[in-house]
């Protein structure tokens, strides 16, 4: 069965530090995608980082970036220069092309940055 | 930059009440989604809809549920006899194709804002 682990309940750090968010997925398909998701405290769900199974490269977008293990089965969002708009809830996601059309969600971290 | 819009933001609603959230997906989408967010729990897939008709719905997505597409833009889900435990924020998402999702991000499912169901 496909399954995200997000180990990490919450998250603490400074302005403009680096921070690693956990993820952890089990399938055993050849073709998946990871997705990561932020969800600020009024609610929406707003999509941050792609990556597919097949890419070669880790994915970067702007200040975030997956570091990608597939042998570890690991997917972790790192944010760089964190910013007082960057806490929130943030949320792993795996789509497996043999399970259909579902993400499957972990049960989030929550991130604060403090000035 | 194009986005997935959800009304209302906020419903109330009384037990047993039929309720309506609209959404209208991004305009060169083809797949549709609403999951379900119990508060303080996971993000829950409720159905996806493709050309029309469902492709995939979960154990939750019961005889109490429906969705439609009634026109080009909107795809609204339609709770019956609203319960209690039906309390939530409920998501649309749209993405462009399915695909692989391995390679490509036409699969990336966009979120709407939510809108948040409070049934009394």
């Amino acid at each position: 069965a496909q399954k995200i682990t997000q180990t990490q309940p919450g998250m603490f750090v400074q302005e403009k530090e680096a921070v690693t968010l956990d993820c952890t997925y089990d399938t055993s398909d050849p073709s998946y995608g990871l997705f990561w998701y932020k969800q600020p405290s009024s609610g929406e769900m707003i999509f941050l980082i792609y990556q597919g199974s097949y890419d070669q490269q880790n994915a970067t977008e702007g200040r975030y970036s997956l570091n990608f293990q597939k042998a570890r089965k690991s997917a972790n969002l790192v944010i760089s220069a964190s910013q007082l708009g960057d806490s929130a809830m943030y949320f792993c996601a795996m789509r497996v092309d043999q399970a259909g059309t579902a993400l499957i969600f972990g049960k989030g971290t929550t991130l604060s940055v403090s000035s | 930059e194009p986005e997935v819009t959800q009304t209302p933001s906020h419903q109330v609603t009384q037990m047993g009440q039929e309720v309506i959230l609209r959404c209208v997906p991004i305009s060169n989408h083809l797949y549709f989604y609403w999951y379900r967010q119990i508060l303080g729990q996971k993000v829950e897939f409720l159905v996806s809809f493709y050309n029309n008709e469902i492709s995939e719905k979960s154990e939750i997505f019961d005889d109490q549920f429906s969705v439609e597409r009634p026109d080009g833009s909107n795809f609204t889900l339609k709770i019956r006899s609203t319960k209690l435990e039906d309390s939530a924020m409920y998501f649309c998402a749209s993405s462009e194709e399915l695909g692989l999702a391995g390679g490509g991000d036409k699969n990336i499912q966009y979120f709407g804002a939510g809108t948040r169901l409070s049934v009394l």
